[in-house]
């Protein structure tokens, strides 16, 4: 069955330090999604950044870039150079090729110090 | 940039009335998706919607819900005879196609407290 863990429920980071934000996943589709998304306290849901399981490059959006690391199962999000606004939560999120709905991990919130 | 919109953005009903959440998904989207999100816990697949049929619903998504698209526009989640347990966040989204690539964009979402 498909499966998403985030293993750290809460990090914190220093302003304009990078942080690594942990998901791994479970499943037997050889074609899928992932996906990251924020949560700031505001609760709205933003898409951030996506990898597809045949993709050879780690994908990268701005600060937010994806350590894909197939065999491991592992999607970690890496934010550089953290700003205030990007304490929020963060969700990982898998979408396989033959169902249409997002299995969400259970989020780790992110805490920006000044 | 166009978005996925909702309302309300928050309901409080006594338990045991009726619900209605409306969403109005992204014009070119075919895939609507309602999602929930008990304080504090992950966000839940409820129910996925296309060219007017229900194509997955998960355990949660029991006989009190039902969707609907009256219309072109809206998508809609009514909660029949809302539980204390039904107080959530309640999150549509929509994509433009339903394949492993292609991100669903949310809503704001509707906090949903019945008392």
């Amino acid at each position: 069955a498909q499966k998403i863990t985030q293993t750290q429920p809460g990090m914190f980071v220093q302003e304009k330090e990078a942080v690594t934000l942990d998901c791994t996943y479970d499943t037997s589709d050889p074609s899928y999604g992932l996906f990251w998304y924020k949560q700031p306290s505001s609760g709205e849901m933003i898409f951030l950044i996506y990898q597809g399981s045949y993709d050879q490059q780690n994908a990268t959006e701005g600060r937010y870039s994806l350590n894909f690391q197939k065999a491991r199962k592992s999607a970690n999000l890496v934010i550089s150079a953290s700003q205030l606004g990007d304490s929020a939560m963060y969700f990982c999120a898998m979408r396989e090729s033959q169902g249409g709905k997002l299995i969400f991990g259970q989020g780790t919130e992110l805490s920006v110090k000044p | 940039e166009p978005e996925v919109t909702q309302t309300p953005s928050h309901q409080v009903t006594q338990m045991g009335q009726e619900v209605i959440l409306r969403c109005v998904p992204i014009s070119n989207h075919l895939y609507f998706y309602w999602y929930r999100q008990i304080l504090g816990q992950k966000v839940e697949f409820l129910v996925s919607f296309y060219n007017n049929e229900i194509s997955e619903k998960s355990e949660i998504f029991d006989d009190q819900f039902s969707v609907e698209r009256p219309d072109g526009s809206n998508f809609t989640l009514k909660i029949r005879s809302t539980k204390l347990e039904d107080s959530a966040m309640y999150f549509c989204a929509s994509s433009a196609r339903q394949v492993s690539n292609q991100p669903q964009h949310f809503g704001d979402g509707t906090r949903l407290s019945i008392l």
